[in-house]
């Protein structure tokens, strides 16, 4: 089975501060993306990726950009996190677009 | 403009009961069809999906989806819900050459 994994359950950080969200898959997989669930909103497409050193906006990229230097790994950081970034974060993989997506277990992010 | 509604936002049925969650969408071709389940602190696991052929399809864990062109619907069953079906589902739909698009979820409740 495909796995895609975020480094953290669950994070803690101060306005302000730079932060990392790091995914990596492990099957080989062209394209990633990140998304933000909140209630009620379901999920916003954050940024994606098809290709090693490619991205796409999503709907909501203000306040994040994203790295993919490598296949498997693809990160979300937020510049200089705000209150209103407080979310939980879902990375997903696809192997071709339009294929259904596998996705992490998600970081649940805390600013205060 | 392009939509996917679930139009229920929270439904609780008593276990051993059947289950229907809706889901519609407003595009003007028949995009690709998912329904995905996430449990409390996951992320989401794929339920199954629709491309093409049989309207009715089935998935894991015993759920099944039927696809109707008339009416734009996926409309996600199970016939026999359990207390481990208790979750959030959610449906998507992804239309060639755009991308995937989530419904805002369904919280589904299940009593003894």
């Amino acid at each position: 089975d495909v796995k895609v994994t975020q480094s953290s359950r669950y994070l803690v950080k101060r306005t302000g501060e730079k932060v990392f969200l790091e995914c990596v898959q492990d099957m080989d997989h062209e394209n990633m993306f990140w998304y933000r669930q909140d209630p009620g909103l379901g999920l916003r497409l954050i940024y994606f990726s098809y290709d090693v050193k490619m991205k796409e906006k999503g709907d909501i990229p203000e306040g994040y950009s994203v790295s993919r230097e490598k296949k498997e790994r693809f990160s979300l950081i937020l510049e200089s996190a705000s209150t209103n970034q407080t979310s939980m974060y879902l990375c997903a993989s696809s192997l071709l677009q339009g294929h259904g997506y596998t996705f992490g277990s998600g970081t649940r992010l805390t600013v205060v | 403009a392009q939509s996917v509604t679930q139009p229920d936002i929270h439904i609780t049925v008593s276990e051993g009961a059947s289950l229907e969650l809706r889901c519609n969408y407003s595009y003007g071709a028949t995009p690709y069809l998912f329904w995905y389940v996430q449990s409390p602190g996951q992320g989401l696991q794929l339920l199954l999906k629709y491309f093409s052929g049989d309207t009715l399809v089935q998935g894991i864990k015993g759920f099944e989806a039927e696809f109707k062109r008339s009416q734009s619907s996926f409309n996600l069953r199970k016939p026999s819900v359990h207390w481990s079906d208790a979750a959030e589902y959610f449906c998507a739909v992804y239309l060639a050459g755009n991308q995937f698009y989530f419904g805002t979820g369904t919280s589904l409740t299940v009593i003894p």
